[in-house]
């Protein structure tokens, strides 16, 4: 069955550590997005992209970076841990847009000490 | 700015009765509502999605209504089960069919009880 997994599920790193949590989609869709969760807000977009090469920036997306190098994977980069980005962080992915369904991976928690 | 806003942010009920979640949202322009529910520890799962001519759609004991003129969504949940606890949370579609962004609501947090 397709699936979409992030790795790792839990992560301890230290400030101005840099991290990459994986995303990988075995559903082939072509759109694929990254959101953080915060108690008491809903999911804010960080970075998303259309296809392989292709890559835009959310309204959350200072301080993080993503590449799309095969439709198969988004990783998230942080590139100096804060204590800020301490969240949940949610892959998703899509078959088009509008009206198109999204399927979430099952969250990776971060935490910035 | 594009909002959405659900309430109550909690509710406790007992297992096998009735509750509605209500969505408002101030998003231009419209182009769906989705309810998507979330397990503790888990991502979101679509329920429903409705487009701006649809007023109602159901998914097993889940039921979503939607009123376009005055931005307003609500989710029932019939007969309610120890596995509906969770979090529901409203997403609103805007923009353009190429270009387009989800806007999430912050959930309602749902407790069954036996």
């Amino acid at each position: 069955d397709a699936e979409i997994t992030q790795s790792p599920r839990h992560k301890i790193t230290e400030t101005g550590r840099q991290v990459t949590l994986a995303c990988h989609q075995t559903w082939n869709h072509n759109n694929m997005f990254w959101y953080r969760q915060d108690l008491g807000h809903g999911l804010r977009l960080i970075h998303y992209s259309y296809g392989v090469h292709d890559t835009n920036k959310g309204e959350v997306s200072d301080g993080y970076s993503v590449s799309r190098s095969n439709t198969e994977d988004l990783p998230l980069t942080l590139e100096s841990a804060a204590s800020s980005q301490t969240s949940v962080y949610f892959c998703a992915s899509s078959e088009g847009t509008s009206n198109y369904g999204y399927t979430f991976g099952s969250g990776t928690r971060l935490t910035v000490v | 700015k594009n909002q959405v806003e659900q309430s109550p942010q909690s509710l406790i009920i007992l297992e096998g009765k009735n509750c509605t979640l209500q969505c408002n949202y101030t998003v231009s322009p419209f182009s769906n509502l989705r309810w998507y529910k979330q397990d503790t520890g888990r991502g979101p799962v679509s329920l429903t999605i409705m487009t701006f001519s649809e007023n109602t759609k159901s998914n097993g004991r889940y039921t979503a209504t939607l009123d376009a003129d005055t931005k307003q969504s609500s989710l029932h949940i019939t007969a309610s089960q120890l596995s509906d606890s969770a979090s529901y949370i409203c997403v609103v579609s805007a923009g353009l069919a190429d270009d387009y962004k989800l806007s999430f609501g912050a959930g309602t947090t749902v407790t069954v009880r036996a």
